[in-house]
C-alpha cells in the first residue's frame, strides 16, 4: 500500500509568495494531521481534520496560515504571504478512525524562504 | 494537560554497547505512549506504542520500552546499537479524554553510534 504522499520535497521561495503544500492520505484513513518541524521548536501540530472536516487548528502560526481538506483523498496546506521565519520541514501524517494515536507521516515538504 | 520530557537531546554512544532513551510525560488521566524514529530526511515511522497490558513493549529493530505509570516515564532501550540506529528518536504521549486526542511530541533525542 502507499504511504503518505506529499509534495514538493523541496521548495525554494521568495519572501511574500505563496506556498502550497500538498497531502494525499493513506486510503481510509479518517484522520490527518499537519505539522511543522525547526530545530528551534521541534515538532509543532499545526491542524489536523477529522472525515475531512478540521477539528483543531490551535497550532495555526498566524493568518498566513491556511489548511482545507476538500475530500477524503487530498488536503493542502497553504501560506499567504511567505516570511523566512516559515522555512521548516512541513509532514502530514494520517491515521485510522479507531486511532490509538499511531500516525503514519509522510516525507516531508522542506520548505526554504528566502 | 499533557507534556513531554526527553532528558536527553543527545545521545553518542558505541556500535554494540546498550543504549536508553529516556522519557517523561505529565497527565492527570490514562495516556497512551509512543516512541516514533526519524532518519535523515525522512519523515517519523513508528517504532513501538504502550496502550494496555503488559509494561514491556517490545518493537521494530530490537528496540523495547517499558511503562512506568508510578514514574511516569517510557524510558527506550536497546541492548545492541548498530550504526544503522543512528537517527532521532522521539517520545509521544495521546491522551485519553474521549474522542480522538492529538499526539504530543517530545524534542527528540539524536542517537549516535559511533564504530
Amino acid at each position: 500500500d502507499a504511504g503518505v504522499i506529499q509534495s514538493p520535497r523541496h521548495e525554494v521561495t521568495e519572501m511574500g509568495q505563496e506556498v502550497t503544500l500538498r497531502c494525499k492520505p493513506i486510503s481510509g484513513h479518517d484522520y490527518l494531521f499537519w505539522y511543522r518541524q525547526t530545530m528551534m521548536r521541534g515538532l509543532e501540530l499545526l491542524i489536523y481534520f477529522n472525515n475531512n472536516v478540521p477539528i483543531d487548528d490551535s497550532g495555526m502560526p498566524e493568518d498566513r496560515f491556511s489548511a482545507k481538506m476538500p475530500n477524503a483523498s487530498f488536503s493542502t496546506l497553504k501560506i499567504q504571504p511567505s516570511e523566512p521565519r516559515d522555512s521548516a520541514v512541513y509532514f502530514c501524517a494520517s491515521s485510522l478512525r479507531q486511532g490509538t494515536g499511531e500516525l503514519f507521516f509522510g516525507e516531508g515538504s522542506r520548505l526554504t524562504v528566502l | 494537560a499533557q507534556s513531554v520530557t526527553q532528558l536527553d537531546s543527545q545521545v553518542p554512544v558505541f556500535e554494540e554497547a546498550p543504549v536508553e532513551l529516556r522519557c517523561n510525560y505529565s497527565s492527570s488521566v490514562s495516556v497512551y505512549l509512543f516512541w516514533y524514529v526519524q532518519y535523515p530526511n525522512q519523515g517519523l515511522q513508528l517504532l513501538l506504542k504502550y496502550l494496555s497490558g503488559s509494561t514491556l513493549v517490545k518493537g521494530i529493530n530490537g528496540f523495547e520500552a517499558e511503562f512506568n505509570k508510578s514514574q511516569t516515564s517510557f524510558h527506550l532501550r536497546k541492548p545492541s546499537v548498530h550504526i544503522s540506529d543512528t537517527a532521532e528518536y522521539f517520545c509521544a504521549v495521546s491522551e485519553l479524554t474521549g474522542g480522538y486526542n492529538k499526539l504530543i511530541f517530545g524534542a527528540g533525542t539524536r542517537l549516535a553510534v559511533h564504530p
